[in-house]
């Protein structure tokens, strides 16, 4: 079957790192995206990887690696706006559908 | 900034009604989605286009109907709504790795 899994939630404080980790298992991969959204809110992109390796986009990087089936997205120096659920999806074919986990609530303390 | 609007935001109605959610866009982008998410959940796709004309149906069976009569409009119609059917609707477009998320309708059925 097809799955992505990531932890349900991570609590930091401000400044910190934090990591959250995606493992994917799907019949097609073309890429893994990540998307932010604050509560009540819409989905916003964050990061798209097709290749293996660090993309860096501020204080958000995101990593993949194809053979691992595995990516994940590194928050720097925390803040409390950053405080939102957090969704690692694949993209499985070439006209761009998603498929997504079931999100990553970050929590930011002061 | 993305354009891309859904009407209405907010949605009550008694069991048995049909019902209309509208999504437009002015990117001009021919993919467009449609997600159903219930509170702290993932998104499920439903529905999605890649044309004027073209729709399909996505990875979570629903009993809605979209019709994609013209790039920017991308309407949803539940013919007679259930409790069931309370949830959070999202409508998406996108361009090469990107969708960009309109603000949603949350809709209660009672």
């Amino acid at each position: 079957g097809q799955s992505l899994e990531q932890p349900s939630e991570v609590t930091a404080v401000e400044g910190a790192i934090v990591q959250i980790n995606c493992t994917y298992q799907t019949s097609g991969f073309y890429g893994l995206s990540w998307y932010q959204q604050h509560d009540g809110g819409a989905p916003t992109f964050l990061s798209y990887n097709a290749l293996d390796g660090l993309e860096e986009t501020g204080r958000f990087s995101s990593f993949l690696s194809r053979s691992d089936s595995y990516g994940y997205l590194l928050l720097q120096e925390l803040q409390m706006k950053d405080s939102a659920s957090y969704f690692c999806a694949v993209r499985g074919d070439s006209w761009g559908k998603l498929q997504f986990g079931a999100g990553t609530q970050v929590v930011v303390t002061p | 900034e993305a354009d891309i609007y859904q009407t209405p935001r907010y949605l009550v109605i008694g069991t048995g009604k049909k019902i209309t959610l509208e999504c437009s866009q002015t990117m001009g982008h021919d993919k467009m989605y449609w997600y159903q998410q219930d509170p702290g959940m993932e998104l499920h796709l439903i529905h999605y286009s890649y044309g004027v004309n073209s729709t399909e149906k996505g990875d979570l069976s629903s009993e809605s109907t979209v019709s994609r009569i013209r790039t920017e409009h991308f309407p949803l119609t539940l013919e007679s709504a259930r409790p069931s059917h309370t949830s959070q609707y999202l409508c998406a477009s996108s361009e090469q790795n990107e969708q960009f998320f309109g603000p949603g309708t949350r809709l209660t059925v009672l």
